[in-house]
């Protein structure tokens, strides 16, 4: 059964600093990775798509990496902005053929101070 | 931009009492998922559905839900008769795979917050 873990569970930055958010799973056989972001009480805003044959991609100031063998993907902050605060989750979607199904990681809930 | 829209946004309704969530996929959109979040908790799968039927399904979802694809537009989640423990947020989400995109990319409504009393 697939469990993914984000690390740290939260993290408080001040404003202009890059930070780097973590993701960990445990069965490498995944279609796609996804980072959404989601503020509270709202839905949950698909941030990037990392193919599992992908090495990274890339959105304005944020940068996904997948390395599928070891496990992880990372998320990339530049130049953080208050903005930017809310929970960001990790999910990692099995083969369609197989349900096509997302799990989800705890998140990581990240407060940029001015 | 096409996006996934939910209704309600916030429902509160009483023990053991029916409920159903209305959820619009985007148009050219061919799977389509149900997921929750309780509040604190792992947003958790609940079930897919390609071709008019269910596709996969968590253990969470046991004969109290169902689903259905009334008609070209709408995807409902019913819940029979609801408990304490299903307050919750409950999410809609649509995904192109199959329609020559395949990106599997999911795309996720707002959410409608259910609290059950």
């Amino acid at each position: 059964k697939q469990e993914v873990t984000q690390i740290p569970a939260a993290l408080s930055v001040p404003e202009g600093e890059n930070l780097v958010l973590n993701c960990s799973f445990t069965d490498s056989a995944i279609y796609n990775l996804q980072w959404f972001r989601q503020d509270p009480g709202k839905g949950l805003t698909s941030l990037l798509l990392i193919q599992s044959s992908q090495r990274e991609q890339t959105s304005g100031r944020l940068n996904a990496s997948l390395d599928k063998s070891s496990g992880r993907s990372t998320l990339y902050i530049a130049a953080s902005q208050p903005g930017d605060s809310a929970t960001y989750l990790c999910a990692v979607n099995q083969p369609w053929n197989a349900g096509n199904m997302l799990t989800f990681g705890g998140g990581t809930r990240l407060m940029v101070k001015p | 931009e096409p996006e996934v829209t939910q209704t309600p946004s916030h429902q509160v309704t009483q023990m053991g009492q029916e409920v159903i969530l209305r959820c619009v996929p985007i148009s050219n959109h061919l799977y389509f998922y149900w997921y929750r979040q309780i509040l604190g908790q792992k947003v958790e799968f609940l079930v897919s559905f390609y071709n008019n039927e269910i596709s996969e399904k968590s253990e969470i979802f046991d004969d109290q839900f169902s689903v259905e694809r009334p008609d070209g537009s709408n995807f409902t989640l019913k819940i029979r008769s609801t408990k304490l423990e299903d307050s919750a947020m409950y999410f809609c989400a649509s995904a192109d795979i199959g329609t020559g995109l395949n990106t599997g990319e999911l795309f996720f409504g707002e959410g409608s917050r259910l609290t059950v009393l």
